[in-house]
Parts: C-alpha cells; structure tokens; sequence
C-alpha cells in the first residue's frame, strides 16, 4: 500500500550507541527492500538492501534485518555517530519497477 | 551507483504559471526514470514512471495534464507543472533505474523544491 503519514517518528541516541530503525511493510509478494537515508533538502541515499530470500545482510556498519513472517524490517547502525542524523526510509519493491516508501523515522544523533 | 542530478535545485513561482523541472543521469543511460513528491515530514510519493520515447505511466490519483513527462532522450525527462497553485509546493524528486541487475536500483537526485505563491 501507500504511505502516508503526518508525523515522522523520532529516534534519539547519543553518540556511539548502535540505533535500530524498524519498518513494516505491506505487500507479502514484495522480493527486495531497501534503507534509504535522506538528509535534509536532498534526494535519497542508498544505505543497504536485502533479497526476500534473505533475512538478514550486513554493511559497513549497518544490518539489515528481515523478517517476513510478520513483513517486517530493521537497520541497525552500530556506533551511532552524528553524520547519521537524518531520516531514514525503508521501501520495498512491489513488482514492475516500483518502490514503495514507509513512513520514515527520523533519527537525532546527540554529541 | 548513478550521478544524477536536477535543475533548478529550487523555484518560487506565481500562481498559474508553469515550472519546468529537469532530471539527468550523467553517467547512464536511462531508459526508466521515476518522478517523486514529497512533502514536508512526510514520504516520497511515486507520481509517474518515465519512459525514453513513449509516454509516462501516472500512478492513480495524478493528473496527467497537469504534470506533463517529457523523456525525449537517455539522459534527460522533464517534469513539466502547468497552472501550477499553491497546493503543488512540495520537493520533487527524480531518479533513475539501473536496470534489474540487483533487482531495482534506484538512484535519487538532489530534489527540487518548489514553492507556489
């Protein structure tokens, strides 16, 4: 389905603690998902993605958790820092080439 | 990954005039490019799939005639908003499809924000 939302979540960690930024998905037949973080007054940036037939995928830094029982995804940053601060999006390609976008979270790195 | 880029970065315009908005890829060539609206605290929105040399593909709810797709070359769709009015402000966004090699791999433009007095 579509997302819609008024009002973005707000994570807030201090510095060098790991961050976990959870996303539910709609379409069961969704077969890739991708976080994108997007810092203020730009485009989106890839971060990290994962295969359905995966349930989990690590970066630098960054995990991406998958559990599709409950059609639901995580990304975890490990020691936070404060070039992290942003929102964080999480879409799922539902087939013909579309994305889908959550609703976001925004995530507040304190120093 | 994919360069792309959009001109102007930002448009203040006045209510019924129209605002052309332009998305390249710089460093491929893109036979699929997506446009996106988002507006302040909220997510993106796909409005319409473009296509080199054939018409855009609208999601539901988007007026065609009102927000005109131009994807004339692999480098270049525009994103054309007649009559444009207040309620369009918002930052739109480009991006473009690498193909299906790791299944859809989008890449976003810098957005352009554009706001209708």
């Amino acid at each position: 389905g579509e997302s819609v939302g008024l009002h973005l979540p707000t994570l807030s960690v201090q510095e060098g603690d790991n961050s976990i930024i959870n996303c539910a998905y709609s379409n069961s037949a969704s077969d890739y998902f991708i976080w994108y973080k997007q810092e203020s007054g730009k485009g989106p940036q890839f971060i990290i993605d994962i295969r359905s037939n995966m349930d989990k995928r690590q970066g630098q830094r960054v995990t991406v958790l998958l559990n599709k029982t409950v059609k639901h995804l995580s990304l975890q940053i490990a020691a936070t820092q404060p070039g992290d601060s942003a929102v964080y999006f999480c879409a799922e390609n539902t087939g013909f080439q579309k994305l889908v976008f959550g609703t976001g979270t925004r995530l507040l790195v304190s120093p | 990954g994919a360069v792309v880029s959009q001109h102007p970065s930002w448009v203040i315009c006045k209510s019924g005039t129209s605002v052309k908005i332009e998305c390249r890829s710089l460093d491929f060539q893109a036979t699929t490019m997506f446009w996106y609206r988002q507006f302040p605290k909220q997510s993106l929105m796909l409005m319409a799939t473009s296509n080199e040399g054939s018409k855009a593909t609208y999601e539901q709810g988007v007026e065609k005639d009102k927000f005109l797709i131009n994807h004339a070359s692999l480098t270049l769709s525009t994103l054309t908003v007649t009559s444009a009015h207040p309620e369009d402000s918002s930052f739109y966004i480009c991006s473009v499809d690498r193909g299906r090699v790791t299944y859809n791999e989008q890449f976003f433009g810098p957005g352009t924000r554009l706001t209708v007095l």
